[in-house]
């Protein structure tokens, strides 16, 4: 099975900030990798998929990066509806797994 | 609009069983791979199943295999999963989730409200 680490496991930042995670696969993925917000007490929603593709409605604060083993979503100014926890997904080859997951705060 | 809507969750003792269902509309349901995902109270997702349109292809993740049946109804445009021998670690919120790709390896574009099942004595 392929192993998703996310870091940090959360992390607090000020509005208007930057804010970077970090996924890391435990293989080569190329870029069959996915992110998902999850607000408290929500329904997971897809932000990214292809590791870069912008979901269609998605605020274009939101990219992700990254090919191989090493990716990144990054928000590029941290605003108060952005407070979620934010996963990682690979589908490169079953089963489908998930990070364990980011949770982003505002200081 | 796509709606996916999860029922038949509850309360259910160790060792017994459930059936999920997950009802689809706004899509041509038979056309998309399907999904079962979880989350566990306070954790993260876990993916647990899916199956191909015309329900010849499945996959499960090992922790279900054996206990677990994902299947489908195309004319009702419904999403099923037998659960037997429940564990308490089965406890969780299931999620229906649509496949984006024509794959079983794809992300998930569409989700429920998911449906929670809680496995105690």
């Amino acid at each position: 099975d392929i192993q998703m680490t996310q870091s940090p496991s959360s992390l607090s930042a000020s509005v208007g900030d930057r804010v970077t995670i970090t996924c890391r696969a435990s293989q080569d993925i190329t870029n069959y990798l996915a992110w998902y917000q999850q607000k408290p007490g929500k329904v997971p929603k897809l932000l990214i998929y292809a590791a870069s593709t912008l979901q269609s409605g998605v605020p274009s604060r939101f990219s992700g990066s990254g090919s191989g083993t090493d990716f990144t979503l990054t928000i590029s100014s941290l605003q108060p509806e952005d407070v979620a926890t934010y996963y990682c997904q690979q589908y490169y080859s079953a089963p489908l797994t998930f990070g364990g997951g980011t949770k982003v705060e505002i200081k | 609009e796509v709606q996916l809507v999860e029922s038949g969750g509850g309360l259910v003792q160790p060792g017994g069983s459930l059936r999920l269902s997950c009802a689809a509309s706004g899509f041509i349901f038979s056309s998309y791979w399907m999904n079962w995902v979880r989350q566990a109270p306070g954790k993260g997702l876990e993916w647990v199943a899916n199956i191909k349109q015309d329900g010849s292809e499945k996959y499960y993740v090992d922790s279900v295999k054996g206990r677990f049946t994902i299947s489908r109804d195309n004319a009702k445009n419904s999403l099923y999963l037998q659960m037997n021998s429940l564990r308490a670690e089965d406890t969780a919120v299931y999620y229906c989730a649509r496949a984006y790709y024509d794959s079983h390896g794809s992300h998930f574009d569409y989700w429920g409200q998911g449906t929670l099942v809680t496995v105690s004595s």
